[in-house]
């Protein structure tokens, strides 16, 4: 069975930094594209980053560039995604989410949640 | 980037009824649009995968349909478990984007 699972989320101050994991299990991890996508509170889903299967290739939204960073450990079976510089409006829940075979994002985590407050 | 846009926001209806929901997009995005559900408190869970590909475990009352910039979502006889939020997504290219959400509640 295909399990991810994030942790890491918790309360930051702004200007913070932090950073998440998604554990894998269940499939072989470095055959897929994983990807970040997040909701703010009351708000719709907002894909924020991709990372090939082997790392070498990454997709991110403009919003995020150069503060928020997608990266993988094919060993650890492990997606992470690096915080920097953390504002208001990252406040959300973030999950982790396969690229399946169709290219669609075909399995999810359950989600961790960020707060961004002073 | 490619918007997404959701009609209508926001559904009432009744069990048995047939829904359906409209996706457009900004430009065209082939084949490569997806159709979630989600439930309060829960991940999104992938029902539909380019336009009409119903997802494995996914009840057969529901169903995609379109091309280029236009598609629908229908659920053919509404079910008590089916009252959720809704989301189209486009996969063509990146950034990957989402519609605003369809909540579909009881009428």
């Amino acid at each position: 069975e295909v399990q991810l699972v994030e942790s890491g989320g918790t309360l930051v101050q702004p200007g913070g930094s932090l950073r998440l994991s998604c554990a894998a299990s269940g499939f072989i991890f470095g055959s897929y594209g994983m990807n970040w996508v997040r909701q703010s509170p009351g708000m719709g889903l907002e894909w924020i980053s991709y990372i090939s299967n082997s790392g070498s290739t990454i997709y991110d939204v403009d919003s995020v560039r150069g503060r928020l960073t997608i990266s993988r450990d094919n060993a650890k079976n492990s997606l992470y995604l690096q915080m920097n510089n953390l504002r208001d409006e990252d406040t959300a829940v973030y999950y982790c989410a396969r690229e399946g075979s169709s290219g669609s994002l075909d399995h999810w985590g359950q989600g961790t949640r960020v707060t961004v407050s002073s | 980037d490619i918007q997404m846009t959701q009609s209508p926001s926001t559904l009432s209806a009744s069990v048995g009824d047939r829904v359906t929901i409209t996706c457009r997009a900004s430009q065209s995005i082939s084949r490569f649009l997806a159709w979630f559900q989600q439930k309060p408190g829960k991940a999104p869970k992938l029902l539909i995968y380019k336009v009409s590909n119903l997802e494995s475990g996914v009840p057969v009352r529901f169903s995609g349909s379109g091309s280029g910039t236009e598609f629908t979502l229908t659920i053919s006889s509404l079910q008590p478990d089916d009252f959720a939020t809704y989301y189209c997504q486009q996969h063509n290219s990146y950034p990957w984007t989402f519609g605003q959400g369809t909540n579909v509640e009881i009428k």
